[in-house]
């Protein structure tokens, strides 16, 4: 089993629309947990962290399921701007490195 | 200018050519890594350092090695190119407990 997993869509989502990814991890030891955003033959650019308590940042909500060890991103009112592929990404207690998933292409369509 | 700066952009080698791939960064952190990306398999670590005397392997460390000249300045060499090493490359910086901030990326052609 892989330690991060995430389903690799695409997903084909219309404008305005919410969409939800989930990221499962397989390590129970994993402490930090991240979501980011990487456009086309670019950079993965840091989109959220992802605590305990969850995390809002305008249309973005990020959540952290312990028991069931994944988290979720959800995109609300979406905008053919949010088109990109979604990386999770998640820690080990005490070690730095920061192992990720495969990605989920989302396109939104007009 | 870029936080973490990688050169070159994109570059094509032959097969058994020695080819260097500089990261340099003004971020002042402590943690730096490279990751190799290939369709499919997401990023992969090569290797990553936690300060200037620290170089650790990571996943996929063979046929790689790293120099960390200095905290801002880590680099990645292939001794000897190999077209299975075609892929993009990623540089990445970090502070403890913080996602990382990564390079604009080295476009790795191996013919």
């Amino acid at each position: 089993r892989k330690e991060v997993e995430q389903d690799p869509g695409p997903f084909n989502v219309p404008e305005g629309a919410t969409v939800a990814f989930n990221c499962t991890y397989s390590n129970s030891a994993s402490q930090s947990f991240f979501w980011y955003r990487q456009d086309c033959r670019k950079e993965p650019k840091l989109l959220m962290s992802v605590y305990s308590s969850g995390n809002e940042d305008g249309r973005f909500t990020a959540q952290l399921n312990r028991a069931s060890q994944y988290i979720s991103l959800l995109i609300r009112d979406s905008k053919l701007s949010d088109s990109a592929t979604y990386l999770c990404a998640v820690t080990l207690f005490g070690n730095e490195k920061l192992t990720f998933g495969t990605g989920t292409r989302l396109t939104i369509i007009p | 200018d870029a936080d973490v700066t990688q050169t070159p952009r994109n570059r094509i080698t032959k097969t058994g050519k020695r080819i260097m791939l500089e990261c340099s960064q003004t971020k002042g952190h402590d943690r730096m890594y490279w990751y190799r990306q290939d369709p499919g398999l997401g990023l992969q670590l090569i290797y990553y350092s936690f300060d200037v005397k620290d170089i650790n392997k990571g996943e996929i460390s063979d046929g790689y090695s790293v120099s960390r000249q200095a905290q801002a300045k880590f680099s990645l060499s292939l001794e000897s190119a190999i077209p299975n090493q075609t892929a993009l490359y990623f540089c990445a910086t970090s502070r403890g407990g913080e996602g990382y901030t990564f390079g604009s990326g080295t476009r790795l052609t191996v013919v």
